[in-house]
């Protein structure tokens, strides 16, 4: 059974640019979240996605920005990148059932220039 | 107030003591609560969930749940020094989980 996968492992991206960060749940699972960690922070929730549909947002700017494919995969992106959005992305595979643990990608490391 | 609470640590105990873990969260309807591990430049793995009040052990590991209290901790039994890593209290409200930011242990041989 394939794990959660995510791509980029690693970015490096300049100030101002934009970037999309992929993220394909584990077989089944319709819902995906997505946390950004810094250090220190922990995990800061951004969104969750459930076939398709954002049923939750974290205190982020409009800035981060998500979508889910019918597939279950999903993107996140982030526009008019800042120094400040430098951390690892990680995406979460949630199986169906709503009280179970999420299951983690590797991350993507976003560096900002 | 943070929805999940964690002493940040660091923490540092001698390898075979008993290191002890403690997590706070918000008053939320919360259904389930999570202990996960997480090593330098890797991403978290779960090592324990708990759903109801009492404890819960899974060999060297004993989750502690107190609802009244808003309380869940982590006993590590035996501390090893592959037990160093920062981990993190997660709890679920409703289709949320949030996280707290974290306990660094250190388990010096």
């Amino acid at each position: 059974k394939a794990g959660v996968t995510q791509t980029p492992r690693y970015l490096i991206k300049t100030r101002g640019q934009q970037v999309t960060l992929s993220c394909s749940p584990i077989s089944g699972h319709r819902s995906v979240s997505w946390y950004q960690q810094t250090p220190g922070q922990g995990l800061q929730f951004l969104f969750e996605y459930f076939s398709e549909t954002q049923r939750n947002k974290g205190n982020f700017p409009g800035r981060f920005s998500g979508r889910q494919f019918s597939n279950s995969r999903s993107e996140m992106n982030v526009s008019t990148l800042e120094l400040g959005d430098s951390a690892l992305y990680l995406c979460a595979s949630n199986p169906p059932g709503g009280s179970t643990e999420a299951f983690f990608g590797q991350g993507t490391r976003l560096t900002v220039v | 107030q943070k929805e999940v609470e964690q002493n940040s640590g660091p923490l540092s105990v001698p390898e075979g003591a008993i290191a002890s873990l403690n997590c706070t969260y918000s008053d939320r309807v919360s259904q389930s609560f999570f202990w996960y591990r997480q090593y330098s430049g890797k991403s978290p793995e779960l090592i324990m969930s708990i759903y109801s009040n009492g404890d819960k052990e899974d060999g060297r590991f004993t989750a502690q749940l107190n609802k009244a209290s808003q309380y869940v901790s982590l006993l590590i039994r035996d501390s090893q020094p592959s037990d160093s890593a920062t981990y993190l209290c997660a709890v679920r409200f409703g289709n949320d989980m949030r996280f707290g930011a974290g306990t660094r242990l250190t388990v010096k041989p």
